[in-house]
């Protein structure tokens, strides 16, 4: 699976929307990108997945460029609750889920 | 249901006890895993269990047993652990005809004195 490259740390004002980059430049066509967050000492949750085409759900979108070397995460108004590590991962459907440093978010009152 | 319960949630134990970490899902997922996080770190893969059978075993110590009984339940037997062996443990499922992602457990928090 490719590897993932994230800043290791981003603030963010409370009621901004966060935009949490991914970098993943090797990624080949059948991977998908994943996040995923863990908040402190909590197991990590899904977010939100996609492969080419920009995803939205009820906790985020996940806009991928068309190159597919990048994503963002967006989290459109932010919240204290938001405050977390969060992990990018790029995975083929089938195999198991490699974690890199990930992006410890801020959300600042 | 999507939950995946992991027990006990906080484990103590000595270098030369014998304890068992238990996982268990009913979301019919045939993949399973656990991992290994130390404060401040990402998680590690440590094994994966694919229809009940090991699949993978990122080169962890013997004192780590996996076991995987049924399609629903992954234990991992502890033996003689060291005190740098303390770690959250999670467990994880998956299974393609079911979803793409995985879901995680709340993990077992083990200390090793």
């Amino acid at each position: 699976d490719a590897k993932t490259t994230q800043p290791p740390s981003m603030d963010c004002a409370e009621g901004r929307a966060a935009n949490l980059p991914c970098n993943h430049s090797t990624i080949s066509g059948n991977e998908y990108v994943y996040w995923y967050r863990q908040i402190h000492s909590q197991g990590p949750q899904y977010i939100i997945h996609g492969l080419k085409n920009n995803e939205t759900n009820e906790m985020a979108s996940l806009i991928i460029t068309e190159d597919r070397k990048s994503s963002t995460l967006i989290l459109p108004h932010a919240t204290l609750r938001d405050t977390a590590v969060y992990y990018c991962i790029v995975r083929v459907v089938g195999n198991q889920f490699y974690f890199g440093t990930g992006t410890s978010l801020t959300v600042i009152p | 249901d999507t939950e995946v319960t992991q027990t006990p949630k906080h484990l103590v134990m000595g270098m030369t006890n014998k304890k068992s970490l238990k996982c268990e899902q009913h979301m019919g997922h045939r993949a399973m895993y656990w991992y290994k996080q130390k404060a401040k770190k990402p998680p590690e893969l440590m094994f994966v269990y694919s229809y009940e059978k090991l699949s993978i075993n990122e080169s962890v110590p013997s004192r780590f047993s996996p076991e995987c009984p049924n399609s629903s339940l992954l234990n991992l037997h502890l033996h003689a652990l060291q005190p740098e062996d303390s770690a959250l443990y999670l467990c994880a499922s998956s299974h393609p005809g079911r979803g793409p992602e995985a879901f995680f457990g709340q993990g077992t928090r083990l200390t090793v004195v």
